[in-house]
């Protein structure tokens, strides 16, 4: 069974930097995409970005360039840093895969939430 | 960014309605457009892609449909499970986008 997990501080400073990990079981993340998104309080949900098989991403352009989505093929696991993040950063982030055209974001993990606070 | 309207924005219905929920899109973007259905403390659980396929797992009263830029989830027999926010999702151009949400409650 495909499973994901976030981990990382629930409480980050304005100004400072937010690094999620999303650990991944049943699957290589050597195939298909995974990818952050992120529900923010008041319900809007925004696509992050993702991590494709082989390593090449893609984000948002309104994260510019705060954003940075990276792996460890070896643990199976893949990272999200956010950069100088501010109170409107705050919101639930999940980690996700995605089969690519052919399918849905299909299997999730069960989402960290990310107070920006000082 | 290609904009998704959801209509409406919040909707009650009683048990065994026939409800569809609308997403409407600023460009075209063929069939690919996905569904997720939200709940609170639950991750999104996938519903709808390509438009009109039906995710893994997910019962038959759920379907998807497209008409030009207009696509719609109905659920032919409304069940007391099925309360929750439900978000349409376009993929076919970066950077991919959400619409607002539907708020399905029970009447």
């Amino acid at each position: 069974e495909v499973q994901l997990q976030e981990s990382g501080p629930g409480l980050v400073k304005p100004s400072q930097s937010l690094s999620l990990t999303c650990s991944v079981t049943g699957y290589s993340i050597t195939s298909n995409y995974w990818g952050w998104i992120r529900k923010f309080p008041g319900n809007k949900m925004e696509w992050m970005g993702y991590i494709s098989y082989s390593g090449s991403t893609s984000y948002n352009p309104s994260l510019k360039s705060r954003i940075s989505i990276t792996r460890d093929t070896s643990k199976n696991q893949f990272f999200l840093q956010l950069n100088s993040v501010t109170t409107e950063d705050t919101a639930t982030y999940y980690c996700a895969r995605w089969e690519g055209y052919s399918g849905p974001f299909d299997y999730w993990g069960q989402g960290v939430m990310v107070t920006v606070s000082s | 960014d290609i904009q998704l309207t959801q209509s409406p924005s919040s909707m009650s219905a009683s048990l065994g309605d026939r409800v569809s929920l609308t997403c409407q899109s600023s460009q075209g973007i063929g069939n690919y457009l996905s569904w997720y259905q939200h709940k609170p403390g639950k991750p999104p659980k996938p519903m709808i892609y390509y438009a009109t396929n039906l995710a893994d797992g997910v019962p038959s009263r759920f379907s998807g449909s497209r008409s030009g830029s207009d696509y719609s989830l109905t659920i032919s027999s409304l069940e007391s499970e099925d309360t929750a926010i439900y978000y349409c999702l376009q993929y076919d151009e970066y950077p991919y986008t959400f619409g607002a949400g539907t708020k399905l409650e029970l009447k």
